[in-house]
């Protein structure tokens, strides 16, 4: 079955401890990313790869990190988590070709720091 | 970069009434509008998109309008049922991969 695979899908750790947010998809897709959902406030894009060791910064990446050393891994790494990254966090992947090349997510993270 | 608004936040309807959902977007170079369908507890879930070539897709009861003139698009759903209760987000590309979102609608179809 087609899927991009988050792990854990909870998470609850306490300021400054680090902790990495784990993604994975069987599509061979090019483009990963990453989003936090916050109320109010939508899905806001963290980093993204359009492909293996190639990362760039979305619209709200302070405090967190990514790799891509493999086509199929993109996970998320916060390295002193703080309060404010309270949140719940999807990835996704998709193909790189044509303008609409659709986006599959993942289940998402609940993450609290504490 | 691209900003999409969406409105409005929340919204109940009866069911079997209409739901309409509505977007404006900024960058005149965005040329795909997807909508996803967001469940309590999962991920979101494409449910229709459009391409700024096309001025309305239908797929059963729902239907996406774009008006390019207005950089603005809509997502329409008929003979409301309870499981489309959901938050619905509308987003906006261009050229690249990357997708921007709206802030969402809640919909809730009170039976």
């Amino acid at each position: 079955e087609a899927q991009v695979t988050q792990n854990p899908r909870y998470l609850i750790t306490v300021t400054g401890k680090k902790l990495t947010v784990t993604c994975s998809q069987n599509m061979n897709h090019e483009y990963m990313s990453w989003y936090r959902q916050d109320p109010g406030l939508g899905l806001r894009q963290i980093y993204y790869s359009m492909n293996v060791e190639v990362t760039d910064k979305g619209d709200v990446p302070e405090g967190y990190k990514v790799s891509r050393k493999e086509k199929r891994n993109f996970p998320l790494i916060l390295e002193s988590p703080s309060p404010n990254q309270t949140s719940l966090y999807f990835c996704a992947s998709s193909r790189i070709g044509s303008a609409n090349e659709k986006l599959f997510f993942g289940s998402g993270t609940q993450l609290s720091v504490l | 970069g691209e900003n999409v608004e969406q409105h409005p936040s929340t919204l109940s309807v009866q069911e079997g009434d209409s739901a309409v959902i509505k977007c404006t977007y900024s960058d005149s170079a965005s040329n795909y509008f997807p909508w996803y369908k967001q469940e309590l507890g999962k991920g979101p879930q494409l449910i229709i998109d459009i391409r700024s070539n096309v001025g309305e897709k239908k797929d059963q009861r729902i239907a996406v309008t774009l008006n390019k003139t207005a950089k603005h698009f809509s997502l329409h759903i008929t003979e409301t049922q309870p499981e489309d209760s959901a938050v619905y987000f509308c987003a906006a590309r261009t050229g690249a991969n990357n997708l921007f979102f709206g802030t969402g609608t809640r919909l809730t179809v009170i039976p």
